[in-house]
């Protein structure tokens, strides 16, 4: 299986809106309305930020949403502040019931 | 809350096997919907999924790795294990344990991750 396809990087400024694709195949985000988003920082265990494409679990700040279309999904951040910036990966569930991950966006606040 | 904490040697030398266990606290591994995960991350690099044990015993794992992966349960220690045969530099990352919720409507890696463990293979 291959991983998804994120962009290496994305910036915004403080209180802009910022989105970070994830591509993948029919096999996978296009299969099943199961893609989830993890933010990473430095040294720390990845958190769940959205769950079944658009679904935030509490305590998740709801500048966070999701959404997909087709075999693409998309994480959004409104009004970007300095905490957020990490790595963010989004995963899948597949149709041969293994797990993809993406290869990773570095979110940096400018 | 469910809390997951890895456990094994921090260096294994190079066509050796790699061992971690995984100890999951305040939940049960017998609970329905819970796949059992491994997943790692290689020094500045993206996440990798290693593989799953359900409670019942049924496992799925990555294709890349299936031929060197074993991932088994033991319910009498609420623990799950991972063996990673005939390593290499190129196995050396963060290794993490967590658990996968799936049902009919649902399917997700819930936000209960080990801190994850750092396993070096060198000689």
């Amino acid at each position: 299986q291959s991983a998804l396809t994120q962009p290496a990087s994305v910036s915004g400024s403080p209180g802009q809106s910022i989105t970070i694709s994830c591509t993948g195949t029919s096999s996978d985000v296009g299969g099943y309305n199961y893609v989830s988003w993890y933010q990473q920082h430095p040294g720390k265990a990845p958190k769940l930020m959205i769950y079944d494409v658009s679904k935030r679990p509490s305590g998740v700040s709801n500048r966070f949403s999701g959404s997909k279309s087709g075999n693409t999904a998309s994480l959004t951040i409104s009004g970007l502040q300095a905490e957020d910036g990490a790595d963010y990966y989004c995963s899948s569930y597949t149709t041969i019931s293994t797990v993809v991950f993406g290869g990773g966006t570095k979110v940096t606040v400018l | 809350q469910v809390q997951l904490q890895e456990s094994g040697p921090g260096l294994v030398k190079p066509s050796e096997t790699l061992s971690l266990t995984c100890t999951v606290s305040g939940g049960s591994v017998r609970s329905d919907s819970y796949y059992w995960s491994w997943i790692r991350q290689p020094p500045g690099k993206g996440l990798e999924w290693i593989g799953y044990i359900s409670y019942r015993g049924n496992t799925n794992y990555n294709p890349s790795l299936k031929s060197r992966v074993t991932i088994s349960l033991d319910t009498s220690k609420n623990q799950f294990s991972l063996k990673l045969s005939s390593v290499s530099a190129a196995d050396t990352a963060v290794y993490y344990c967590a658990s996968l919720y799936c049902t009919r409507t649902s399917c997700y890696l819930k936000d209960s991750w080990g801190q994850g463990t750092l396993v070096t293979v060198s000689s």
